[in-house]
């Protein structure tokens, strides 16, 4: 079983709408978790960090289940720029597989 | 500040040949990684460095060495090349270790 899941999609969104993904981790030890974008043939690069508590920054809200084990991250108000891979990560060294998000005009 | 630099960006090799990839990093960050990404399975961990002077296997260790005798550098090396590293391979540094990662851009390789 991987460390990290998360959905492939695609996701195809209309501009202006909400929406959110979601990554499980199967370590329940597991202590700290982000979210990376990563545009097509480019690295990925940190988005944010996700807390218990909730992490907020413009339009994305990343948030964290211990319970269910598993993180996600919601983009309101969806942008054309938005369009990418979104990768989860826990700890170091265990990422998703991507999400790959595509907003249309 | 240049960030995480990778040398080169693309390279062929035939099935056989050797060659290293070159990672810089100038934010003095004690971690280092090498990642292999292939579609529909992520980015997989080859070998990390907690340190100058120290390494260790990952995920997929198997066919590649690395080296860090500089605390800015770190080098993955092919021995014998083989098609199925046929890859995008992805340098990163960390400050702290924790999974906040800064990455190069990438080389691309082709084993024919």
């Amino acid at each position: 079983r991987k460390e990290v899941e998360q959905d492939p999609g695609p996701f195809n969104v209309p501009e202006g709408a909400t929406v959110a993904f979601n990554c499980t981790y199967s370590n329940s030890a597991s202590q700290s978790f982000f979210w990376y974008r990563q545009d097509c043939r480019k690295e990925p690069k940190l988005l944010m960090s996700v807390y218990s508590s909730g992490n907020e920054d413009g339009r994305f809200t990343a948030q964290l289940n211990r319970a269910s084990q598993y993180i996600s991250l919601l983009i309101r108000d969806s942008k054309l720029s938005d369009s990418a891979t979104y990768l989860c990560a826990a700890n170091q060294f265990y990422f998703g597989t991507g999400t790959s998000l595509t907003v249309i005009p | 500040n240049a960030g995480v630099t990778q040398t080169p960006k693309f390279r062929v090799l035939k099935t056989g040949q050797s060659m290293t990839l070159l990672c810089a990093q100038d934010m003095n960050h004690e971690y280092m990684y090498w990642y292999r990404q292939d579609p529909g399975m992520g980015l997989r961990l080859i070998h990390y460095s907690v340190g100058e002077g120290t390494t260790a296997k990952g995920e997929v260790p198997d066919g590649y060495n690395v080296s860090r005798l500089k605390k800015q550098n770190f080098l993955l090396g092919l021995e014998s090349a083989a098609p199925s590293q046929t890859s995008v391979y992805f340098c990163a540094s960390s400050s702290f270790g924790d999974g906040r990662e800064f990455f190069g851009p990438g080389t691309r390789l082709t084993v024919l």
